[in-house]
């Protein structure tokens, strides 16, 4: 079964700094889709930026962009130029492929503060 | 432009309760979801929609029914409600199912069960 893992519980970064969140998962699939959502405290559910596992290069959205290790099943995301609206619980998730669609995995969430 | 919009925002069910969240998206988007979230943890898929009359179950579609007569609805069921179905639940969609994911996600919809 497929799982995603996030090791970092919470995190913390200065304004205007980076920091890059952690994300690991399993699959034994070869095609798949991989994401990060943000969730403030308004609950809203934000699409921040998602990966193609069959395309080779890293996904970028502006400040927002990610390290994803195919071998080594990893999606880490770095937030350049930290902002205090990007304060939130991010979340990584899995979606299958194919047949595979409806296997939809989010990991538990990494809460992230950003210090004036 | 509304995006998705979901009804009501909170409710509170008693046990054995029947009920119906809405979920409405103006973008003529072929893809829809439902999941439920519980503290603590990500999202959960209960159902999927990739168009209207098709519809197909998520991680954990038991306790709930749902139909896509239409592009723009995709209600959810709860036939008889249980406390293990208290939760927040998000309505979600997306116009490209190579996109592998949702794009909008609605407001969510607080369902406590006693």
């Amino acid at each position: 079964a497929q799982t995603v893992t996030q090791s970092q519980p919470e995190m913390s970064v200065q304004e205007a700094e980076t920091v890059t969140l952690s994300c690991t998962y399993d699959t034994s699939e070869s095609d798949y889709y991989l994401f990060w959502y943000k969730q403030p405290p308004s609950r809203q559910m934000i699409l921040v930026i998602r990966q193609e596992a069959y395309k080779q290069q890293n996904a970028t959205e502006n400040r927002f962009s990610v390290n994803f290790q195919k071998a080594a099943k990893s999606f880490s995301l770095k937030i350049s130029d930290s902002q205090l609206g990007d304060a939130a619980m991010y979340f990584c998730a899995y979606r299958g492929a194919g047949t595979s669609y409806d296997k939809v995995i989010f990991g538990p969430g990494t809460s992230l503060s950003v210090i004036p | 432009n509304a995006g998705v919009t979901q009804t009501p925002k909170f409710q509170v069910l008693k046990t054995g309760q029947s009920m119906t969240l809405q979920c409405a998206q103006d973008m003529n988007h072929e893809y829809m979801s439902w999941y439920r979230q519980d503290p603590g943890m990500g999202l959960r898929l209960i159902h999927y929609s990739v168009g209207a009359g098709i519809t197909d179950q998520g991680e954990v579609p038991n306790g709930y029914n749902v139909s896509r007569s239409t592009t723009e609805d995709f209600p959810l069921r709860l036939l008889s409600a249980a406390p293990s179905q208290t939760s927040v639940y998000f309505c979600a969609s997306s116009s490209d199912r190579d996109s592998g994911t949702e794009a909008f996600f609605g407001q969510g919809t607080r369902l406590t069960v006693v």
